[in-house]
């Protein structure tokens, strides 16, 4: 089936500094790729819509200029975290539509601010 | 706003037995259902699919769904210890099957 990575997937990163999170569709294009946010014990939260070639479309409540998403080509999206802090410590999972239409899902990056 | 509701568990069962795990969503018009398993620090993994009435068997996985009802349920026969995980319900904000809306997940405990 189709395979979707992510890089990395444990990052700690001091309060204030930025992170980047990578999503890979690895034998498939993806126009369209979704993050999620998870925090301990709940359920994913939908934060954006990261499409191709153009702007990402973000969840309500989700601010986009701390979540900079950015889908530069058919394979790769990337979500960096703007000035994190510890309450920006989560989960964080990205997915995407295989050629069958089936979603997949990458690892998962781990989060923590200190 | 869709809405999907699941019982956060836990959901514990003996093994060997049947295992039945509930959803219910809120949006009438909702045509596609999905159910994940999430084990604990990793990411969710496509468990069913259904989009019509009735049920849906995969191996030890029955699938069933009610639209009429706006329900949609999960039932694991002969449960294993490597069951246990957290069961996502899933449905579609859009009138596809790629944006998701999930359920806050029944956590499924399956004991020796």
């Amino acid at each position: 089936g189709a395979v979707v990575s992510q890089h990395p997937s444990r990052v700690i990163c001091k309060s204030g500094t930025s992170v980047k999170i990578e999503c890979r569709s690895l034998d498939f294009q993806a126009t369209t790729m979704f993050w999620y946010r998870q925090f301990p014990k709940k359920s994913l939260m939908l934060m954006a819509t990261s499409n191709e070639g153009s702007k990402a479309t973000y969840e309500q409540g989700v601010e986009k200029d701390k979540f900079l998403i950015n889908h530069a080509s058919l394979t790769l999206s990337t979500l960096t975290v703007t000035s994190a802090h510890p309450e920006d410590s989560s989960f964080y999972i990205c997915s995407a539509n295989g050629n069958t239409g089936e979603l997949f899902f990458g690892e998962g990056s781990r989060l923590t601010v200190l | 706003q869709k809405e999907v509701e699941q019982n956060s568990g836990p959901l514990s069962v003996p093994e060997g037995a049947i295992a039945s795990l509930n959803c219910t969503y809120s949006d009438r018009v909702s045509q596609s259902f999905f159910w994940y398993r999430q084990y604990s620090g990793k990411s969710p993994e496509l468990i069913m699919s259904i989009y019509s009435n009735g049920d849906k068997e995969d191996g030890r996985f029955t699938a069933q769904l009610n639209k009429a009802s706006q329900y949609v349920s999960l039932l694991i026969r002969d449960s294993q210890p490597s069951d246990s995980a957290t069961y996502l319900c899933a449905v579609p904000l859009t009138g596809g099957y790629n944006k998701l809306i999930f359920g806050a997940g029944t956590r499924l405990a399956v004991h020796p």
